[in-house]
């Protein structure tokens, strides 16, 4: 079973826009929510994480939103730039093993 | 090295042969996991490894599959009898500690023809 469904599965912005992809889960023992970001024929590597004592941490273009009563988080990359096109995963985990989403594919057109 | 190192990065084989992957995560952590990213899919968990502590299996999709880890160091992921669903590509990742960043390596890319 997917313990964290991702939304939109692709998705296609203008250089200078803003790129959401938004994240829900179920399991409220979860308390570490990364995302990562992964470019083709490369692993995952981590672009930013968040812990649900907080609702918004901002590094750089990019900020995750964190609604713990929602349980949905989501990955806001500002001032979109070709150069983020990639695929993009949000996880959650207790600390153990971590729980991917299926990722987004993001292009961002010049 | 500095990353995760997994070998090899490509590897074609004949449908029923067996293969073993490997991975060497850095030096230090305690944590290593592996996962199965099939083409334009997410990251399906496998088996998780912490410390001395049993192994969590319970993403492993067959009896087919099997991994060990010596201690805190070198991982093998083996598949038996492979299958052409069993193409993929096979990220290997290692942490620190429950709730830090998991560095990953580049992935072994198998295909089974």
């Amino acid at each position: 079973q997917q313990q964290v469904k991702q939304s939109p599965q692709s998705l296609i912005v203008q250089k200078g826009g803003i790129s959401i992809i938004n994240c829900a889960y179920e399991n409220t023992a979860f308390d570490y929510f990364p995302w990562y970001q992964q470019f083709p024929g490369k692993g995952p590597a981590l672009l930013i994480a968040i812990r649900p004592d907080v609702s918004e941490k901002k590094e750089g273009r990019f900020t995750i939103s964190f609604n713990k009563s929602a349980k949905q988080f989501s990955l806001h990359i500002m001032d979109s730039q070709p150069g983020d096109s990639a695929t993009y995963f949000c996880a959650a985990t207790t600390g153990y093993a971590l729980n991917f989403g299926k990722g987004t594919s993001l292009l961002v057109t010049p | 090295g500095a990353g995760v190192s997994q070998s090899p990065s490509n590897k074609v084989t004949e449908k029923g042969k067996d293969v073993e992957l490997r991975c060497d995560p850095i030096s230090g952590h305690t944590a290593l996991y592996w996962y199965r990213q099939r083409l334009g899919q997410g990251l399906e968990f496998l088996i998780y490894f912490q410390g001395n502590s049993a192994p969590d299996k319970s993403g492993l999709p067959s009896d087919r599959f099997s991994a060990e880890r010596t201690g805190e160091s070198v991982s093998t992921l083996t598949i038996q009898r492979t299958q052409q669903e069993d193409s993929a590509v096979y990220l290997c990742a290692s942490s620190g500690d429950m709730n830090t960043e998991a560095f990953f390596g580049q992935g072994t890319r198998l295909t089974v023809v």
